[in-house]
C-alpha cells in the first residue's frame, strides 16, 4: 500500500533563512506526489505536485520540492522563509482506490513556524 | 481558477439535529469530488467519494446512513450530518478534482467547523 512519511511534527526557521519540510513516501509503481499547505480554519491549498519529468518542481508561493528516487524523498523547499510561510503542510501520495478512481494518501502534516 | 466553496463555515447546533454542508465547484466541474474529516492536530481522513450521478463510495468505518452525500450535478455536492451527537464535532472539508484526469490536484473548500452541543 501507499505510504507518506512526514517525519518532523513542527519545523521553527528564523525569517530569512531557506526551509525544508521533510517527506518520504513507500509506492508501488510510479509516484505522483503532492504538496498542500493549510492556514488556520481553512482548507487546503495546493502547492505543488510530481507526475513526471524535472526531479525538481516550483509550486505557488515561491515554494519548490525535490523529487529524489533513491531516496523516496519530496521534500519542500524555500529559499528564503516569511512569516507568512507559518502554516500546516501536507505531503501527498496517489492511490488507486477502485477501478479507475484515484484517491491521496496524507502524510500527518508537519507544522511550520517562521519567527520573526 | 479551480474555486471551491463551502458553506456554511461554522455551524453550532443541538444535539439531534442534522446538518447539511454544501460544496460547489465555481468555476470549474468537477467530476469527482471528496469528502474529509479533520480533527484537531491530525491529517484529513477520506471519509467517501462522490462521483456526479452516482452513489458515494464510503471508506471503511463511515456510517453511510450517518452521513448522507448528494452529488446531484458536476458543480454541487452536499454532505449531510444526520442526527448529529457531540462525537460528531469535527472540522469537515470537501475537495474538487478538475475534470477527469487522475493526476490534476484536488482544490478545496474552506471547511466547516461543526459544533454539536
Amino acid at each position: 500500500a501507499q505510504s507518506v512519511a512526514q517525519p518532523e511534527d513542527q519545523v521553527n526557521v528564523a525569517e530569512g533563512n531557506p526551509l525544508t519540510v521533510k517527506c518520504t513516501y513507500s509506492v508501488s509503481g510510479n509516484p505522483y506526489l503532492f504538496w498542500y499547505v493549510q492556514y488556520p480554519n481553512r482548507g487546503l491549498q495546493f502547492l505543488l505536485k510530481y507526475i513526471t519529468g524535472d526531479n525538481l518542481v516550483k509550486g505557488s508561493y515561491g515554494f519548490e520540492a525535490e523529487f529524489n528516487k533513491s531516496q523516496t524523498s519530496f521534500h519542500l523547499k524555500k529559499p528564503s522563509a516569511l512569516v507568512s510561510d507559518s502554516a500546516l503542510y501536507f505531503c501527498a501520495v496517489r492511490d488507486r482506490i477502485r477501478d479507475s478512481n484515484y484517491q491521496l494518501i496524507w502524510g500527518a502534516g508537519t507544522k511550520l513556524i517562521i519567527k520573526p | 481558477g479551480a474555486v471551491v466553496s463551502q458553506h456554511p463555515s461554522w455551524v453550532i447546533c443541538k444535539s439531534g439535529t442534522s446538518v447539511k454542508i454544501e460544496c460547489r465547484s465555481l468555476d470549474f466541474q468537477a467530476t469527482t469530488m471528496f469528502w474529509y474529516r479533520q480533527f484537531p492536530k491530525q491529517s484529513l481522513m477520506l471519509m467517501a467519494t462522490s462521483n456526479e450521478g452516482s452513489k458515494a463510495t464510503y471508506e471503511q468505518g463511515v456510517e453511510k446512513d450517518k452521513f448522507l452525500i448528494n452529488h446531484a450535478s458536476l458543480t454541487l455536492s452536499t454532505l449531510t450530518v444526520t442526527s448529529a451527537h457531540p462525537e460528531d464535532s469535527s472540522f469537515y472539508i470537501c475537495s474538487a478534482r478538475v475534470g477527469g484526469g487522475v493526476n490534476q490536484p484536488q482544490h478545496f473548500g474552506d471547511g466547516t467547523r461543526l459544533s454539536i452541543l
